[in-house]
């Protein structure tokens, strides 16, 4: 138990739709980062945010985007879904600011993304 | 570039040792980790490494070499729930983590 959720746990989407995906961390982590992860492959970074800003991006188009608020919960939205878009989404928080060597990252149990 | 390469797959028989290697080639490096994932689920940190040598926790320990960009680690006393994926990965700066594609442990009695 990471103290990290996410929702939905599933969901079904048609190709062209939009999705809203959301991650609530623990108390104090600042820092949440969002992963894609494909079916038999690891985890791909696709974007990070630093107290409500974006603080890094991966090699994802911009029809992924992200929001993080003040209490810690933070969205992840895909626009014009594909069926390459496919995947478990997975969010992780961490208690230290971003360039700190020592960090561990919490991962919540992922939203399965299917778009038909 | 980035690039991280791991056996796709290993099988080990119950209370047996078994070494999962990673290399790595990274355009930064803030530490090694490596996490397990049961089927389905999220991935669980076990390790952390960011200076040379050998992490001991309990049945697991994990060693790096970043002259060689080398990692491995060891489960001992094998146990069935052991069975997951494991995944080596690299931080890269800002808590980027550059992930392999996972080992496949199956465990068999």
């Amino acid at each position: 138990e990471t103290g990290v959720t996410q929702s939905p746990t599933h969901l079904i989407k048609t190709r062209g739709q939009q999705v809203t995906l959301r991650c609530s961390s623990q108390s104090g982590h600042n820092t949440v980062s969002w992963y894609q992860q494909a079916l038999g492959q690891g985890p791909q970074f696709i974007f990070q945010y630093y107290r409500e800003e974006e603080n890094g991006r991966g090699n994802f188009p911009p029809r992924f985007s992200g929001l993080q608020f003040p209490n810690y919960s933070s969205e992840l939205n895909v626009n014009a879904l594909e069926l390459d878009d496919s995947a478990l989404y997975l969010c992780a928080s961490s208690l230290a600011p971003p360039g700190t060597r020592d960090y561990e990252q919490y991962f919540g149990p992922g939203t399965r993304l299917t778009v038909t | 570039g980035q690039n991280i390469d791991q056996p796709t797959e290993m099988t080990a028989t119950e209370g047996a040792i078994v070494q999962i290697n990673c290399t790595y080639q990274t355009s930064g490096f803030n530490g090694l980790f490596w996490y397990q994932q049961h089927a389905g689920e999220a991935p669980t940190f076990l390790s952390y490494n960011v200076l040379d040598g050998l992490e001991e926790k309990g049945r697991f320990s994990s060693f790096l070499s970043r002259s060689k960009g080398y990692s491995y680690l060891l489960l001992k006393e094998l146990q069935m729930k052991d069975s997951a994926s494991y995944l080596c990965a690299v931080g890269t700066g800002f808590q980027k983590l550059v992930f392999g594609t996972g080992t496949r442990l199956l465990v068999s009695p």
